[in-house]
């Protein structure tokens, strides 16, 4: 069965620490990984994707196909990153999305 | 181009009621998703639709059901509507092949 996990629901850390956010996934071959935030009561935003490679915000995240594992990470967090943070795999020509809970990051001053 | 749009933005019903929600999505996007977000549930799968089929449909009752027209817009529809069916319904967009999903801002439903 399809299925994304994110075991934190909130992550604390101080202004400038650095920042993991982690997801793990259960998929049976070569899903598409992606990095949603929400932003308070407005819609979900692409943050990242996994073929993309590509760094947003200072984030960046690797899929570890080994540990099937898609952690977000970020070497210095900032205030405004104090957002929620969904982990969202999607299996190519599937049709289907699927979420995980989400992990709600606080970055305190 | 214009993001995906959403409407109504919010509604409020009474239990046994119908509703009808719309999303039209990004010019050129022929996918259409739709999901239900609940602070217990989180985001869950509801169904999408490519070229106006169905291609794909989450765990919710046959109460929950949607349709796409020939112009890629859809709708989705919850029938005999029940106090847990309060919820933000989001639709997304996507091209086919590019599995990117753009989001809406989402239909907040309260069911009293």
């Amino acid at each position: 069965a399809q299925r994304v996990t994110q075991p934190e629901k909130l992550l604390s850390v101080f202004k400038g620490a650095p920042v993991e956010l982690k997801c793990n996934y259960s998929y049976s071959g070569s899903p598409e990984l992606f990095w949603y935030v929400q932003y308070s009561r407005q819609r979900l935003q692409l943050l990242l994707r996994h073929i993309s490679r590509e760094s947003i915000k200072g984030f960046t995240a690797d899929l570890n196909k080994g540990e099937t594992s898609f952690h977000l990470k970020k070497p210095f967090a900032q205030e405004e990153d104090s957002v929620m943070y969904y982990c969202a795999l999607r299996a190519p020509g599937g049709f289907k999305t699927i979420f995980g809970a989400g992990t709600r990051l606080f970055v305190k001053a | 181009k214009a993001g995906v749009t959403q409407t109504p933005r919010y509604l409020i019903k009474t239990r046994g009621q119908q509703v009808t929600l719309s999303c039209s999505p990004i010019s050129g996007h022929r996918s259409v998703s739709w999901y239900q977000q609940t602070p217990g549930q989180g985001l869950q799968f509801l169904f999408e639709y490519f070229s106006e089929t169905q291609r794909n449909k989450g765990n919710f009752p046959g109460r929950f059901s949607g349709r796409q027209f020939s112009n890629s817009r859809s709708e989705m529809n919850v029938s005999t509507l029940e106090l847990g069916d309060s919820a933000l319904y989001l639709c997304a967009s996507n091209q086919w092949g590019e599995e990117t999903q753009y989001f809406g801002p989402g239909t907040r439903l309260l069911v009293l």
